[in-house]
């Protein structure tokens, strides 16, 4: 079963740009989660989808947005963006909503490492 | 609200000698725990995680954790470092339960030595 995929892999920005980065779950998940990783902030959540709908969203500005496909595929995307925005992105599958319980473990991607300059 | 804190940013061990990360999380309901690894340059690895069934945890490549309710604790320990082990280990625990959020401490940086 192929993992979980991210679309591209390095990016390079500027300022005031905005960016859109894809994520396609393992096979047959219908959860997919969305992670910024700094070295200042760590690891946090940015908003969960199932099923084509946002389910959960962190505390991040309104400059974060995404989306869910009916595929189950999902998009971020990032407008005006600032320096600080620079980050490696990470996406994380399941096959159900929640985090907790015996069987839902969240599957990561590789990640899409943003540079905003 | 739920947090997790990660007692050393950093852990250096030699080869063949035993690795104990230590974490402490704070929840106000029953939580799930969750060990994580992440290689340079790669994304987040599951090694075990706590819900609830057996205290003690067995995961990948030799890992377990122990989880202590009095202690609010959920150190993972293995026997004997390998080389391999050297990476950035997390220490996460769960939100609330109909949320596939994720509370990730700060890492830990495991460094092996020959």
């Amino acid at each position: 079963k192929a993992g979980v995929t991210q679309t591209p892999r390095y990016l390079i920005k500027t300022r005031g740009q905005q960016v859109t980065l894809s994520c396609s779950p393992i096979s047959g998940h219908r959860s997919v989660s969305w992670y910024q990783q700094t070295p200042g902030q760590g690891l946090q959540f940015l908003f969960e989808y199932f099923s084509e709908t946002q389910r959960n969203k962190g505390n991040f500005p309104g400059r974060f947005s995404g989306r869910q496909f009916s595929n189950s595929r999902s998009e971020m995307n990032v407008s005006t963006l600032e320096l600080g925005d620079s980050a490696l992105y990470l996406c994380a599958s399941s096959s159900r909503l929640g985090a907790s319980g015996t069987n839902n473990e969240q599957f990561f991607g590789p990640g899409t490492r943003l540079t905003v300059l | 609200a739920q947090s997790v804190t990660q007692l050393d940013s950093h852990v250096s061990v030699s080869e063949g000698t035993p690795v104990l990360l230590r974490c402490n999380y704070s929840s106000s309901y029953s939580p799930s725990l969750f060990w994580y690894v992440q290689h340079p340059n790669k994304g987040l690895q599951l090694l075990l995680k706590y819900t609830s069934a057996a205290t003690l945890v067995k995961g990948i490549n030799g890992f377990e954790a122990e989880f202590k309710k009095s202690e609010t604790s959920f150190h993972l320990t293995k026997p004997s470092a390998h080389m391999s082990d050297a990476a950035e280990y997390f220490c996460v625990v769960s939100g609330p339960s109909n949320t596939g959020k994720l509370i990730f401490g700060q890492g830990t940086t495991l460094q092996v030595k020959p």
